[in-house]
């Protein structure tokens, strides 16, 4: 079946450490997205990407990096330079960056705390 | 950019009674609005969206309606059912994609 991959579900950051969360999708959508759910909020955007070895900052980039090697994959650093990384992070897809208007598709999330 | 807004935050429903969940966006340029359905501990799924060419859309027990004019849009779902309770996005695009907060709809049996 067709979709997205996300990896680890639970993750523990230490003080001062950078982790990596993985995305993946067989979907061959062109565009996918980064995005933070805290409680209470909505989805805010950290970084997304339309092709491979293109990206751009969203709302919330600071302290985040990311990489498009392959159309495949989409893997977040969270760097030690963010301060409140604790949240759930979703990774999305879709068929090109929007303006063909159709709905994105999300992976089951990765659970960061920082301990 | 695109600003959305949802009501109500929380919203608990008998089961067999409706619910409706209302989003106000801010640019008129804006022209696809999706619904989404989060699970604990999943990520959103599509549940049903709407253009802005169409005012009404329906699948089953779910329905959205579109008002260009006043720049709403409602998600209505009837005879709800306890595997209803999850929060529910909505979202509008015009250059970007833009997520309401989130309603947290809860049916008790």
């Amino acid at each position: 079946d067709g979709g997205i991959t996300q990896s680890p579900k639970y993750l523990f950051r230490k003080e001062g450490q950078n982790v990596t969360l993985s995305c993946e999708q067989n979907l061959n959508h062109d565009a996918m997205y980064w995005y933070r759910q805290d409680p209470g909020q909505g989805l805010r955007l950290i970084y997304y990407s339309q092709i491979v070895n293109d990206f751009q900052k969203g709302d919330i980039a600071e302290g985040y990096s990311v990489s498009r090697e392959k159309k495949e994959s989409f893997p977040l650093t969270v760097t030690s330079a963010q301060k409140n990384p604790t949240a759930f992070y979703l990774c999305a897809s879709s068929i090109d960056l929007g303006r063909t208007a159709y709905g994105y598709t999300f992976g089951s999330g990765t659970r960061l705390t920082v301990v | 950019g695109e600003n959305v807004e949802q009501h109500p935050s929380t919203l608990s429903v008998q089961e067999g009674d409706s619910a409706v969940i209302k989003c106000t966006y801010s640019d008129s340029a804006s022209n696809y609005f999706p619904w989404y359905k989060q699970e604990l501990g999943k990520g959103p799924q599509l549940i049903i969206d709407i253009r802005s060419n169409v005012g009404e859309k329906k699948d089953q027990r779910i329905a959205v309606t579109l008002n260009k004019t006043a720049k709403h849009f409602s998600l209505h779902i009837t005879e709800t059912q306890p595997e209803d309770s999850a929060v529910y996005f909505c979202a509008a695009l015009d250059n970007d994609m833009r997520f309401g907060a989130g309603t947290r709809l809860t049916v008790k049996p």
